[in-house]
Parts: structure tokens; C-alpha cells; sequence
């Protein structure tokens, strides 16, 4: 177990439905990271947030929005979805304390949501 | 922006020999980190081996080593004396030294199998 807690494990879902991932980071870290890793794309930066308020959006689509709650836990929500939209979602959280004493520190990732849109 | 290429989108390798992955980015940063992490078939992605830009010398973690040329913007990955566990998919990420917490950049991946 990484800390970082993913749910739900699988989805499938069909066209045109809206679903929620959600991410819980491993205990004390403050950065949330999101990325979709489809077979084709690898895996891409979505969205970031740090204490609640976004700080970096990659290639998030306008479908696609995020959160960070207080408790520090985020949500990826996925609208209007296509199958396109079919991949891996990752969450990863970082500590920013241990970032400023060892930046080159890697992010801990969770075991990430299958999204399967039919 | 910072670009990742793994060109090689498979591998494949004998067991107890030795494996070369490559790697290559594209940055206009002088400092940076840069990272190996394997995915196996449990998805969980793990940090294999980390590498400060700033550092001249090459990172070495038991079996897993680098081989990292800043000039030629250059990051292999070698795996010595090679195991059944190692099969997995391995990802070259990148990321900026500013800013404690920045983004990973990285390559789409190479799907390394190890034959018996």
C-alpha cells in the first residue's frame, strides 16, 4: 500500500454519463497530481492542486473538471464521456516539506481507476 | 515545454543478462530531475532511480544504474544481471528543479519482458 487511495478500483460506464475519482494522498502531503495514461498517449499531466487551490492543468479536457477538498482528498470528475475517454487515471501526492528538503524526491502514486466507457 | 522520448516501445531481455533502456528529453532548464519508474502488471507505478541534473555523477540503486549525458540530453537506464520480476513497462519522467512541487513529464513508456 502506497498511502495513496484510489476509488473505485474499475468503472465502466456508457457514453455521455459523468463519473467521479477520487483520490485520497498519502498522509500529510499537500500536492495532489492527476494524469491519464491511455495506450496510446502514455501517461499525461492533467491537473494539480496544493492546499486546495489548483496550481498547474496540463491537457485537461473542459469535460473534465477536479477538486481539492479541505480533508485534502480531490476529486477528477468526468462529464459527457466518449470512449475516448477509456484509460488509466493516476492520482499522485507529493509532500511539499520533503520537496523543499529534497526536491529531486518522486511522487507517490496510487494504484490509479480503470475507466472503461462503453 | 519540456518533451520525453522513449523511442524503443519494447524490450526484451534474458534472465541474469543486462538491459539498456533509453531515454531522451528536451529542456531549456540548466537544473532538473529526472526519473525511471516502472509500472508492472499491478499498475502501481514505482520509483526505480532518480537523477539531479546538478549531479555529474550517475545514480546507482543495487542493479539499476544510469547512464546520464546532459549534453546529449540523454537517460539510460540499466538493469545488470536481470530478473523475472523486471518485466514490466518503464517510464523516463522529467521534472523542473523550480518550484518544490512541479509536474512529471513523461515518455509513453517501453513494455521490457524477460525470458527465462
Amino acid at each position: 500500500d502506497s498511502g495513496v487511495t484510489q476509488t473505485p478500483k474499475h468503472l465502466i460506464t456508457a457514453t455521455g454519463q459523468r463519473v467521479t475519482l477520487r483520490c485520497s494522498p498519502r498522509s500529510g502531503d499537500l500536492s495532489v497530481y492527476w494524469y491519464q495514461q491511455s495506450l496510446d498517449q502514455g501517461l499525461q499531466f492533467l491537473i494539480q492542486y496544493y492546499n486546495g487551490e489548483e496550481r498547474a492543468k496540463g491537457n485537461i479536457l473542459e469535460r473534465f473538471s477536479a477538486q481539492q477538498f479541505p480533508d485534502l482528498h480531490s476529486e477528477l470528475n468526468l462529464s459527457s464521456l466518449e470512449l475516448g475517454d477509456s484509460a488509466l487515471y493516476f492520482c499522485a501526492s507529493s509532500d511539499h516539506r520533503t520537496a523543499l528538503v529534497e526536491p529531486g524526491a518522486g511522487y507517490t502514486f496510487g494504484s490509479g481507476t480503470r475507466l472503461t466507457v462503453v | 515545454a519540456q518533451t520525453v522520448t522513449q523511442s524503443q516501445p519494447e524490450m526484451s531481455v534474458q534472465e541474469a543478462e543486462t538491459v539498456t533502456l533509453s531515454c531522451t528529453y528536451d529542456t531549456s532548464e540548466s537544473d532538473y530531475y529526472l526519473f525511471w519508474y516502472k509500472q508492472p502488471p499491478s499498475r502501481q507505478m514505482i520509483l526505480v532511480i532518480r537523477q539531479e541534473a546538478y549531479k555529474q555523477q550517475n545514480a546507482t540503486e543495487n542493479r539499476f544504474s544510469v547512464n546520464f549525458q546532459k549534453a546529449a540530453k540523454s537517460f539510460s537506464l540499466k538493469i545488470s544481471d536481470s530478473q523475472l520480476g523486471d518485466a514490466a513497462m518503464y517510464f523516463c519522467a522529467y521534472r523542473r528543479a523550480t518550484g518544490a512541487n512541479s509536474k512529471l513529464t513523461f515518455g509513453k513508456g517501453i513494455t521490457l519482458s524477460v525470458r527465462p
